[in-house]
């Protein structure tokens, strides 16, 4: 099946500091990258939607300037945090949709855990 | 009140037992439905995925889609210490890519 990774696994950063977390889709050319996060027992939540070579689509309440997509590539998407703080603190899960179809399944990265000092 | 209801658990049966998650929805235009598993600190991992209602069965997963009643099922038969992890149903509307997950069921497969 399609595999997507993502890099760093997990991070700690202190308070302030920008953190870059990537999402890569290995074998197959992902034209949609989504991107989630998962507080502890809680559900996911998607925070924006990102096509490749336009900009992000961002949910109500996700702050696109905290928050920077880029999805510069087919395989590739990235996820800034900037100005990280503590309540930043959770399981960052990004996803990637091969087709243009709505429902093309998305496949799951193993997320990345950031810790915010 | 939350689009998708699941019951967060924790849920224990022993080994060999036949397990039941559901969830409720209250979203009438939910058209698709999945349900995945997520392992400790792991991505969640597609299990099954059903359009409309009905039943659809993979191996010893069965899920159930009852749109009449906005309810959701997955049973797991002949329940296995690896089937041990957080299922979480997800939904979402036929002409729009976003998934609405529920918070997931802890389940423990006890030897």
């Amino acid at each position: 099946g399609a595999v997507v990774s993502q890099h760093p696994s997990w991070v700690i950063c202190k308070s302030g500091t920008s953190v870059k977390i990537e999402c890569r889709s290995l074998d197959f050319q992902a034209t949609t990258m989504f991107w989630y996060r998962q507080f502890p027992k809680q559900s996911l939540m998607l925070m924006a939607t990102s096509n490749e070579g336009s900009k992000a689509t961002y949910e109500q309440g996700v702050e696109k300037d905290k928050f920077l997509i880029n999805h510069a590539s087919l395989t590739l998407s990235t996820l800034t945090v900037t100005s990280a703080h503590p309540e930043d603190s959770s399981f960052y899960i990004c996803s990637a949709r091969e087709g243009a179809n709505t429902g093309d399944e998305q496949f799951f990265g193993p997320g990345t855990r950031l810790t915010v000092l | 009140q939350k689009e998708v209801e699941q019951d967060p658990g924790p849920l224990s049966v022993p080994e060999g037992a036949i397990v039941s998650l559901n969830c409720t929805y209250s979203n009438s235009a939910f058209q698709y439905f999945m349900w995945y598993r997520q392992y400790s600190r792991k991505g969640p991992e597609l299990l099954m995925y059903t359009y409309s209602s009905g039943n659809k069965e993979d191996g010893r997963f069965t899920a159930q889609v009852d749109k009449s009643s906005k309810y959701i099922s997955l049973f797991i038969r002949d329940s296995q210490p690896s089937d041990s992890a957080t299922y979480l149903c997800a939904m979402r509307v036929s002409s729009a890519s976003k998934i609405i997950f529920g918070s997931g069921t802890r389940l423990s497969i006890r030897p």
